[in-house]
């Protein structure tokens, strides 16, 4: 099956600082690729959607300007958490499609995040 | 907004026990999928359900889409240790390439 790689598996930084998460597709092209967002014990939030060249659409209520993401070859999407603040404190989750509309997404193992 | 929501919340059986989940919302969906995530990992893809009353099995798992598309059920049978994780349902609807995530159903067996 495809393989999606997170980097770094656990991040613990200072508030105020920015945090740069990667999304690798390790063996296919990934065209869309998802970040979300999961609190301790619940669900996932599905924070946005990136595609390869173009820019992330973002859900209702996530800020762009606070989460960056840029998704610029078709293996390689990345999340920067700018000026993080311990609220943002959580496990982030990507996942890559083979192409928008397709059944199958692939999920990475995680980032865990922690602001002090 | 689609909201989904999965029941129960919690679930804690002694091994052998069946249980169901289910996952209930007022949206349509093209298709719904079932997932099961450990703690620390990413969830890990059960089944995929796209046709009204379909039905599928996978190995003592049973996966159920309703008529209508609105909801979806999993039943799992003599349930063991293993099956211990959160279960997550996730729908799209049509129109949209994204999915939208459950609630969550946590669950717990008991050897």
């Amino acid at each position: 099956g495809a393989v999606v790689s997170q980097h770094p598996s656990r991040v613990i930084c200072k508030s105020g600082t920015s945090v740069k998460i990667e999304c690798r597709s390790l063996d296919f092209q990934a065209t869309t690729m998802f970040w979300y967002r999961q609190f301790p014990k619940q669900s996932l939030m599905l924070m946005a959607t990136s595609n390869e060249g173009s820019k992330a659409t973002y859900e209702q209520g996530v800020e762009k300007d606070k989460f960056l993401i840029n998704h610029a070859s078709l293996t390689l999407s990345t999340l920067t958490v700018t000026s993080a603040h311990p609220e943002d404190s959580s496990f982030y989750i990507c996942s890559a499609s083979l192409q928008a509309g397709n059944d199958e997404q692939f999920f990475g193992p995680g980032t865990r995040l922690t602001v002090l | 907004t689609q909201l989904l929501e999965q029941s129960p919340q919690f679930l804690s059986i002694q091994e052998g026990e069946n249980l169901t989940v289910y996952c209930n919302s007022s949206s349509v969906f093209s298709s719904l999928q079932w997932y099961r995530q450990e703690p620390g990992e990413g969830p890990v893809l059960l089944v995929t359900v796209v046709t009204g009353g379909e039905v599928k099995k996978l190995k003592r798992l049973t996966f159920q889409f309703g008529d209508a598309r609105k909801d979806s059920s999993l039943h799992i049978t003599a349930a063991q240790p293993g099956d211990t994780g959160l279960y997550l349902c996730a729908g799209r609807t049509s129109g949209t390439y994204k999915y939208i995530f459950g609630t969550g159903t946590r669950l717990k067996v008991l050897a």
